[in-house]
């Protein structure tokens, strides 16, 4: 059981690039989000889906755009990369929404680096 | 400002001996804390989680506390082991997360167990 999935595991880009972060699960979970981490900070989360054809922004959403064609499967995609997104990005999924029931499973990131 | 603070931001304690790690928190309306264990170039991990009406949940060798009226939590490890250190991060659902909420994350405390 692999769990969620997470490539690149490391990336550097140059200002105005773009690329997408890929995620997945294997656990039929309904909930995926995308959160960044940076240093003396908490997780901040960028978008979220509460199911296949549903995303909405989390509290840094600008800059990047996410899309949920499947349940399995949840990219995020950088537009136009800037050094400002220099940070590591985790993707997390739940059973539900719900964190009482069910605790978030994150992969193991992906270290973006924009110069 | 709905707000989670974690004190120490670092700590360093010699093999077997206990800790506690500090939580506290200026969420509200406040529905559950749940504490994260994340290892270096890992996702975090859940490690336990309390709602409102709880002041106490093991697992294993880690012991949370919650003081729901003076808004803090501890993280209590015992007969600590060098495959503790780890970033100990504290996680607060505001209001109901499956009803639109949110979750507040801690910057962590960054734990380092020396033989």
């Amino acid at each position: 059981n692999a769990g969620v999935t997470q490539t690149p595991k490391f990336q550097v880009l140059k200002t105005g690039q773009s690329m997408t972060l890929q995620c997945a699960q294997d656990m039929n979970h309904e909930y995926m989000s995308w959160y960044r981490q940076d240093p003396g900070m908490g997780l901040r989360l960028i978008h979220y889906s509460v199911g296949a054809g549903i995303t909405d922004q989390g509290e840094v959403p600008n800059g990047y755009n996410v899309s949920r064609s499947t349940t399995e499967d949840f990219p995020l995609r950088l537009l136009s990369a800037a050094p400002s997104q220099t940070s590591v990005y985790f993707c997390a999924s739940s059973y539900t929404r719900d964190q009482e029931r069910w605790p978030l499973h994150f992969g193991n990131g992906t270290r973006l680096t924009v110069t | 400002k709905n707000q989670v603070e974690q004190s120490p931001q670092s700590l360093i304690i010699l093999e077997g001996k206990n800790c506690t790690l500090q939580c506290n928190y200026t969420v509200s309306p406040f529905s559950n804390l749940r504490w994260y264990k994340q290892d270096t170039g890992r996702g975090p991990v859940s490690l336990t989680i309390m709602t409102f009406s709880e002041n106490t949940k093991s697992n294993g060798r880690y012991t949370a506390t919650l003081d729901a009226d003076t808004k803090q939590s501890s993280l209590h490890i015992t007969a600590s082991q060098l495959s503790d250190s780890a970033s100990y991060i504290c996680v607060v659902s505001h209001d109901f997360y499956n009803q639109g909420g949110k979750l507040i994350f801690g910057q962590g405390t960054e734990l380092s167990v020396k033989p």
